[in-house]
Formats: C-alpha cells, sequence, structure tokens
C-alpha cells in the first residue's frame, strides 16, 4: 500500500541554521511527489513539486529512488518559514497521499 | 482569481444537528476532494470526486455524505453532528486527478458541542 511517512512531528532550529524535513514513502511505481505548506491557520499551499526540479522560497527536495526519501531541506532557516509543513505521493489514478505533517519552529 | 472557494469559515453545532459546507472552484478542475485535519492526524481524505458525477470513499467517510452538484461544486453534508467530527475541514481540487498538485480552500473549522 501507499504510505507517506514523516517521522518528526516537531522540528525546532535556530534562525540561520540549516533545516531538513524528513519524507519517506512507500509505492512501488515511479513517484510523483510534492511538499506543501501551512502558514498558521492558513490554506495549504503547494511548496515544489519533484518534477519541476524549482526551488521555493530556498526550499528544494531530491528525490532518492533508493532510499525512497524526498527530504524538503533548506540552508539557513528564517522565522518565517515556521508552518506546518506535508509531504504527499501521488500513485496514480487516485487521490493524493498525505504524511501526517511536521511542525517546523524557527527560533530567533 | 479565487480558487477554492469554502463557506461557512466557521461553524458550532450541537450534537445531532446536521450541515452542509459548501465548496466551489473556479479552475474548471475536473477532481475534487474533502479532507478534514486533526491534532496529530494529518490530512484524512473523507469523500472524493474524481469527475463529475462521479464520488468515491476516502478513508474516513463515515458519518458524512457529498454531493458533486456541477463540475464546480463539491458539498459535504454531517447528517447527525457528533463531537468526533470537530475538525478544520478542507476542500480541494486538481485537474487530471492530482498529477500537478492540488489546491486547497482556506477550511471551515467545525466545532460540535
Amino acid at each position: 500500500a501507499q504510505r507517506v511517512t514523516q517521522p518528526e512531528k516537531l522540528l525546532s532550529v535556530f534562525k540561520g541554521a540549516p533545516v531538513e524535513l524528513k519524507c519517506n514513502y512507500s509505492y512501488s511505481g515511479s513517484p510523483e511527489l510534492f511538499w506543501y505548506v501551512q502558514y498558521s491557520r492558513q490554506r495549504l499551499q503547494l511548496l515544489l513539486r519533484h518534477i519541476s526540479r524549482e526551488s521555493i522560497k530556498g526550499f528544494t527536495a531530491d528525490l532518492n529512488k533508493g532510499e525512497t526519501s524526498f527530504h524538503l531541506k533548506k540552508p539557513f532557516a528564517q522565522e518565517e518559514d515556521s508552518a506546518m509543513y506535508y509531504c504527499a505521493l501521488f500513485p496514480g489514478n487516485t487521490p493524493l497521499v498525505f504524511g501526517k505533517g511536521t511542525r517546523l519552529s524557527v527560533i530567533a | 482569481n479565487a480558487g477554492v472557494t469554502q463557506t461557512p469559515k466557521f461553524q458550532v453545532l450541537k450534537t445531532g444537528q446536521s450541515m452542509t459546507l459548501q465548496c466551489a472552484q473556479d479552475m474548471n478542475h475536473n477532481s475534487m476532494y474533502w479532507y478534514r485535519q486533526d491534532p496529530g492526524m494529518g490530512l484524512r481524505l473523507i469523500y472524493y470526486s474524481a469527475s463529475e458525477g462521479t464520488t468515491d470513499k476516502g478513508e474516513v467517510p463515515n458519518g458524512y455524505n457529498v454531493s458533486r452538484l456541477n463540475k464546480r461544486e463539491f458539498s459535504l453534508r454531517l447528517e447527525s453532528a457528533a463531537p468526533s467530527q470537530t475538525s478544520v475541514y478542507f476542500c480541494a481540487s486538481s485537474d487530471r486527478w492530482a498529477a500537478y498538485g492540488y489546491t486547497f480552500g482556506s477550511g471551515t473549522r467545525l466545532t460540535v458541542v
């Protein structure tokens, strides 16, 4: 069965420190993966898709098929990065499968 | 440039009352979804509609019904609200299932007392 695991419920880092939000998936095919961000009491917004290989707000994510991971990274955290982050998998012809989310807290 | 619009934004219900959450999208998307968001549980799919005229159960459908009224609108109904349905409800839409990701509404915060 398809599954997305985000092992950390909460991640606290200091401003200016590197950030890595972990995401592991279980899927037998070629995955399409996403990261969504939700700022306090707002709607979820698409942060990035692995197929576009883009960098948004300084965040990047690389698909590692060998480790079945899609970790989200940023070299220098900012206070405005504090939010809830969800990793999601598109299995094909069924809805997105979301992880349970990681709350990132950036400490000034 | 509305995207996905949900109404109401907030609602308090008494146990046993019924209500309908409304969702409309103006992006000509084929697929629409209802999720609930609870602390520690992430997003859980309630129902979805792959295209106009079809609906399917998600992970947590019990206690809910849906109607895909037309291509734009997808409503979620609670027939007899229970405190366990206290949650934040999000509607989302996408084209071609979800190959390009979802667009989410701003959510409905529902409290059942």
